[in-house]
């Protein structure tokens, strides 16, 4: 069964860097989307991308935050300089066109020291 | 404000009998609901969905209903297993397009043997 697969599983990062995570979606899906938990907290929408374009982002994605689809597989959400804060699970997640189904990936937990 | 809550934080069962998990949501504009299963380490796995034209939709194992006057949304799921041990939350979406999925805290479910 096809699945979402993100990279990498952990990272670790000092504050003011800047981080990339990375996610392959399913192939025939043209919907992308990040979301982050935070340590015991609910899943949090961040931003949905479509066309090579930002669908719709939430008050979280800030100008620190930005998404690309570098080629045809991949797509990545960059931090430009992370804070504290950022520390969380971030999931991307991929949907069919004209679905509504979101199938997330494993997850990347980044930890902002 | 738009918000989806859950009533119950843990919910422990004994294998074999039924489950029921309550959601609560505030927003009368939305039209898409779905139930996620996330287990330890592990991204938010897809259950099952229901739209607001519909008050009860069955999976295997599994029914979700949707009650819009009082705007309550619950997953029963039938013969519990120990595999179903996990944090369930139940999500919502508005417009019937793709966008965000707005999540509820989640209500963790434990499955006595």
């Amino acid at each position: 069964e096809p699945e979402v697969t993100q990279t990498p599983s952990h990272q670790v990062t000092q504050m003011g860097q800047e981080v990339i995570l990375r996610c392959v979606p399913i192939s025939n899906h043209l919907y992308f989307y990040w979301y982050r938990q935070i340590l015991g907290q609910k899943v949090e929408f961040l931003v949905s991308f479509y066309n090579n374009e930002i669908s719709e982002k939430s008050e979280i994605f800030d100008d620190q935050f930005s998404v690309e689809r570098p080629d045809g597989s991949n797509f990545t959400l960059k931090i430009r300089s992370t804070k504290l804060e950022d520390s969380a699970m971030y999931f991307c997640a991929s949907s069919e066109p004209l679905r509504d189904e979101q199938f997330f990936g494993p997850g990347t937990r980044l930890t902002v020291l | 404000g738009e918000s989806v809550g859950l009533h119950l934080p843990t919910l422990s069962v004994q294998e074999g009998d039924n489950s029921i998990i309550n959601c609560a949501y505030s927003n009368s504009a939305s039209d898409y609901f779905i139930w996620y299963k996330q287990e330890s380490g592990k991204g938010p796995q897809f259950i099952i969905d229901i739209r607001s034209n519909m008050d009860k939709r069955q999976g295997q194992r599994v029914t979700v209903l949707l009650n819009k006057t009082v705007k309550h949304l619950s997953l029963q799921i039938a013969a519990t297993q120990p595999g179903d041990s996990a944090v369930y939350f139940c999500a919502e979406a508005y417009g019937g397009s793709q966008g965000n999925l707005i999540f509820g805290k989640g209500t963790k479910l434990s499955v006595k043997p």
